[in-house]
């Protein structure tokens, strides 16, 4: 089974501030899939970025950007030149067969 | 191009009763899954579909809950005799590429508060 671990519970960061959000993963399959969801309080679970365990570069999706470390397991979300609209729970998971695996997640508050 | 949709966003019922809720997916996505979501957790898969095909359940999926897509197109996931348990956000998501990329994308999801 996969796991996802994100160990930051809650994260400030002031407006325009880049930010790191952490994610680990522990996976036997030799090629797999990383996510990062965005969740604000509405609910809506809505996607951010994807990286492959074979692709040779971190995946970025315009101020989304995403630190891949294989050898580490690590899969942490940059957000550069933060928003008060970033202000959400932020999910990271992988793919397990049909399903994806989340983590518990981590809130991201911007402030002015 | 809309987007998947759920309907309700909201229900609220009473401990006992059944309740169904309906998934629309992106028009030309043949797969859909069902996701639970509990207060301070995220998301754990239910079930999926590819086409009308159930493919896959997950053992959260207990004998009271039940899903179908009837022609592949829609779908729902009613709950039989509801205990406060299942109070949780149930959400929906569909795609339509195979493989470890394949992005799912999610509903708005229906709040579902058991009394």
């Amino acid at each position: 089974a996969q796991k996802i671990t994100q160990t930051q519970p809650g994260m400030f960061v002031q407006e325009k501030e880049a930010v790191t959000l952490d994610c680990t993963y522990d996976t036997s399959d030799p090629s797999y899939g990383l996510f990062w969801y965005k969740q604000p309080s509405s609910g809506e679970m809505i996607f951010l970025i994807y990286q492959g365990s074979y692709d040779q570069q971190n995946a970025t999706e315009g101020r989304y950007s995403l630190n891949f470390q294989k050898a580490r397991k690590s899969a942490n979300l940059v957000i550069s030149a933060s928003q008060l609209g970033d202000s959400a729970m932020y999910f990271c998971a992988t793919r397990s067969g049909y399903a994806l695996n989340f983590g518990k997640g981590t809130s991201l508050l911007v402030t002015p | 191009d809309t987007g998947v949709s759920q309907d309700p966003r909201h229900k609220i019922t009473k401990r006992g009763q059944n309740v169904t809720f309906r998934c629309d997916p992106i028009s030309e996505h043949n797969r859909l899954y069902w996701y639970r979501q509990t207060l301070g957790q995220g998301p754990e898969f239910l079930t999926y579909f590819q086409n009308e095909a159930q493919l896959e359940k997950s053992r959260l999926l207990s004998d009271r809950f039940s899903a179908e897509r009837p022609k592949g197109s829609f779908s729902t996931l009613e709950i039989q005799r509801t205990e406060q348990g299942d109070s949780a956000m149930y959400l929906c998501a569909s795609s339509s590429v195979a493989g470890v990329e394949e992005t799912q994308y999610f509903g708005p999801g229906t709040r579902l508060l058991v009394l």
